[in-house]
């Protein structure tokens, strides 16, 4: 079984600041795939990204990037010059690669982020 | 593309109820995904259907089940209702893939008295 830690509770940020959100993860798998997630007050969550683990290079999208540490098992989220509308839980998520069980996602307990004017 | 969407957005139902969430997913999506959301076990895996069948299932008890039509679209049923149901039911649709992202609709908040 996989497991999914977000080790940050809440955290703040200065609009136009930059904040790294921290995620590790606990896996026998060697292929699989890694998401972000934020969920606004109003609750529909959003991809923010993906990284497919056999890539060794940092997914970016935008204002957000990965720091993806496979041997580390650690897939930190870095948002570059915060807006308000980051406001958001974020979650961190992972999915097992295969061929035909299903896709499944497991999640971290998610970081509360809050950008300050 | 229209988004995934959930109704109702809300429900009130007592213990002992059974109470059925739909959900719709994104258009051309072939996989459907659900997900109970709690503050104290944060967010856990239900089951996912694709083409009508159920092709993974967590680890809740046999209260919940679901199903899935020929037009993608699923709803979920939980019977016997108990306080610790209250939860957002999240749905989630993917293209069908087993590796495909899943996009999530906004939810339906379940409330047990």
């Amino acid at each position: 079984a996989q497991t999914v830690t977000q080790s940050q509770p809440e955290m703040s940020v200065q609009e136009a600041e930059t904040v790294t959100l921290s995620c590790t993860y606990d896996t026998s798998e060697n292929n699989y795939y890694l998401f972000w997630y934020k969920q606004p007050p109003s609750r529909q969550m959003i991809l923010v990204i993906r990284q497919e683990a056999y890539k060794q290079q940092n997914a970016t999208e935008n204002r957000f990037s990965v720091n993806f540490q496979k041997a580390a098992k650690s897939f930190s989220l870095k948002i570059s010059d915060s807006q308000l509308g980051d406001t958001a839980m974020y979650f961190c998520a992972f999915m097992k690669r295969t061929n035909n069980a299903g896709n499944m996602l497991t999640f971290g307990g998610g970081t509360r982020l809050m950008v300050k004017p | 593309k229209a988004g995934v969407t959930q109704t109702p957005r809300y429900l009130i139902k007592t213990r002992g109820q059974q109470v059925t969430l739909s959900c719709s997913p994104i258009s051309g999506h072939r996989s459907v995904s659900w997900y109970q959301q709690t503050p104290g076990q944060g967010l856990q895996f239900l089951f996912e259907y694709f083409s009508e069948t159920q092709r993974n299932k967590g680890n809740f008890p046999g209260r919940f089940s679901g199903r899935q039509f020929s037009n993608s679209r699923s709803e979920m049923n939980v019977s016997t209702l108990e306080l610790g149901d209250s939860a957002l039911y999240l749905c989630a649709s993917s293209e069908g893939h087993p590796t495909d992202t899943q996009y999530f609709g906004p939810g339906t908040r379940l409330t047990v008295l």
